[in-house]
C-alpha cells in the first residue's frame, strides 16, 4: 500500500531556480529515503534520513523531516536543466508484517534551460 | 562496475504466454525485489527475496511467480494469469534488512507489452 505521498505532482521551474517538493505519510518511520528516476531508467538513490534527524545535505541536495508532521520536504538549489527527473518518496515502517520500503508516487520536475 | 543488470529492455508477451524477466547483480547483496511501475504512478512491490531458496509475497504478487536459486539471481515470471501485464517492471537489491530497510539499488527496468 503507498504510504508516502508527494506534493506537487509536476513542477516546472527555470534553471538556477530552487526546487521543492513534498512528503506526507501516514505511519511511525524508521528512516525515510529520496530518490530519483530519469525517464526509461531505474530509480537512483539520493538521501536517506533516519527518524531521529532533522535535516541532511548532500551536495545540492538539503533534506527535512519532521516526524510530528509526518512530512519531509527534499530542496534542490541552483537547479540544472540535468536534474529534470521523477522524484520519489520511501518511507521505511516502524512497524507491521511486512516491513518493506512503500514509495509513493512521485513528483515530476522540469527545469527549463 | 558493480550493478544490476535487467533483460531484455523491451518484451512483448502474446496472450496466454508465460514470459521470464531476468535480474541479475553483482554487488554481493543479500535481498532483492520485484516492482511494477504503471505510467504517472509509483512502485508497487510484487516480490521479494532476504536471502537464498526464501521469497515472500508483496502487494500485487498475483499472476506473477519467482525463483531464487542464486544470490546473484532473481528471476520474474509474468503468468497468463496476469490479466493486465503492459507495465514498467523494476528490479532492485540491498544489503539484508536489519532494524531498518536500506537503500535500493535499481536495474533500468523491462517495458512489457502486449502483442
Amino acid at each position: 500500500s503507498q504510504q508516502g505521498e508527494e506534493d506537487p505532482q509536476a513542477l516546472s521551474i527555470q534553471e538556477g531556480e530552487n526546487a521543492t517538493m513534498n512528503c506526507s505519510y501516514k505511519t511511525s518511520i524508521n528512516n525515510l529515503q529520496w530518490y530519483r528516476q530519469n525517464s526509461g531508467r531505474g530509480l537512483v538513490h539520493l538521501i536517506l534520513i533516519r527518524s531521529n534527524e532533522r535535516e541532511k545535505h548532500s551536495g545540492r541536495l538539503r533534506v527535512t523531516l519532521d516526524t510530528s508532521k509526518k512530512s519531509s520536504s527534499l530542496l534542490i538549489t541552483a537547479s540544472r536543466a540535468a536534474d529534470t527527473a521523477s522524484y520519489f518518496c520511501a518511507t521505511d515502517p516502524a512497524s507491521g508484517s511486512a516491513r518493506q520500503l512503500t514509495f509513493g508516487s512521485g513528483t515530476q520536475l522540469t527545469v527549463l534551460p | 562496475d558493480g550493478g544490476i543488470t535487467q533483460s531484455p529492455k523491451y518484451l512483448f508477451r502474446k496472450e496466454g504466454q508465460n514470459v521470464t524477466l531476468s535480474c541479475e547483480q553483482n554487488l554481493n547483496h543479500d535481498a532483492m525485489y520485484w516492482y511494477r511501475q504503471d505510467p504517472g504512478q509509483g512502485l508497487r512491490l510484487i516480490y521479494y527475496s532476504q536471502i537464498v531458496n526464501d521469497f515472500q509475497k508483496g502487494d500485487i504478487a498475483e499472476g506473477y511467480s519467482v525463483s531464487r536459486e542464486k544470490k546473484e539471481s532473481f528471476p520474474l515470471t509474468v503468468t497468463s494469469a496476469q490479466k493486465n501485464p503492459t507495465a514498467f517492471y523494476l528490479c532492485a537489491s540491498s544489503m539484508r534488512p536489519g532494524p531498518q530497510n536500506q537503500p535500493q539499488h535499481f536495474g533500468d527496468g523491462t517495458r512489457l507489452s502486449i502483442l
